[in-house]
């Protein structure tokens, strides 16, 4: 099992371009979330899903969009990339039985100038 | 929202010695976790303990939560040079998400 991942692993972008983070997970898990992580800031949850279909905003979602079409993808799209975006992103996987156990990606590391 | 705040924020070590770190919370949870994250890697999951328990152990892990504190604590036993991480509390009450602290930056110097 790959558990999740995540690509690109880096991404310069310039301020206004757009592009999609991709994640995949092969857990068959229904819940799955996005953070960023900023120094000193811990991390922050952007957006989440409860399953295909079904998702909904977190406490950084503005400026980001997602989607769930398949239990295994959950992309993240910056629409106008803002240089307050750079940040390292994390997906997450989440083992709900027992408790919201997450799994996380390897990590986004995404720099806009 | 922050819930989980731990302490200290950065904790230097010799291999051998003991390290133990703190998390305080604000509301009531119905379950604390403890993630380690490993310098440009994602997080991992170290251990769950649910509200109506009082202690938990996983290897040299040792987890203790005091709810009228609201508190809880890790211990690592006999820390290596491979401890040094990040130390990550987070806390999950009713219906609401996981949130995350700040986390304890922990140093082991062999």
């Amino acid at each position: 099992n790959a558990g999740v991942t995540q690509t690109p692993k880096f991404q310069v972008l310039k301020t206004g371009q757009s592009m999609t983070l991709q994640c995949a997970q092969d857990m068959n898990h229904e819940y799955m979330s996005w953070y960023r992580q900023d120094p000193g800031m811990g991390l922050r949850l952007i957006h989440y899903s409860v399953g295909a279909g079904i998702t909904d905003q977190g406490e950084v979602p503005n400026g980001y969009n997602v989607s769930r079409s398949t239990t295994e993808d959950f992309p993240l799209r910056l629409l106008s990339a803002a240089p307050s975006q750079t940040s390292v992103y994390f997906c997450a996987s989440i083992e709900v039985l027992g408790g919201e156990t997450q799994y996380f990606g390897p990590g986004t590391r995404l720099l806009v100038l | 929202s922050q819930q989980g705040e731990e302490d200290p924020q950065a904790l230097s070590i010799q291999e051998g010695e003991n390290a133990t770190m703190n998390c305080s919370y604000k509301t009531s949870i119905n379950n604390l976790q403890w993630y380690r994250q490993n310098s440009g890697r994602g997080l991992v999951h170290l251990i769950l303990i649910r509200s109506n328990e009082r202690e938990k152990h996983s290897g040299r892990l040792r987890v203790t939560l005091d709810t009228s504190k609201k508190s809880s604590s890790l211990l690592i036993t006999a820390s290596r040079a491979a401890d040094t991480a990040s130390y990550f509390c987070a806390t999950q009450g009713g219906s609401e998400k996981l949130v995350f602290g700040k986390g304890t930056k922990l140093t082991v110097n062999p």
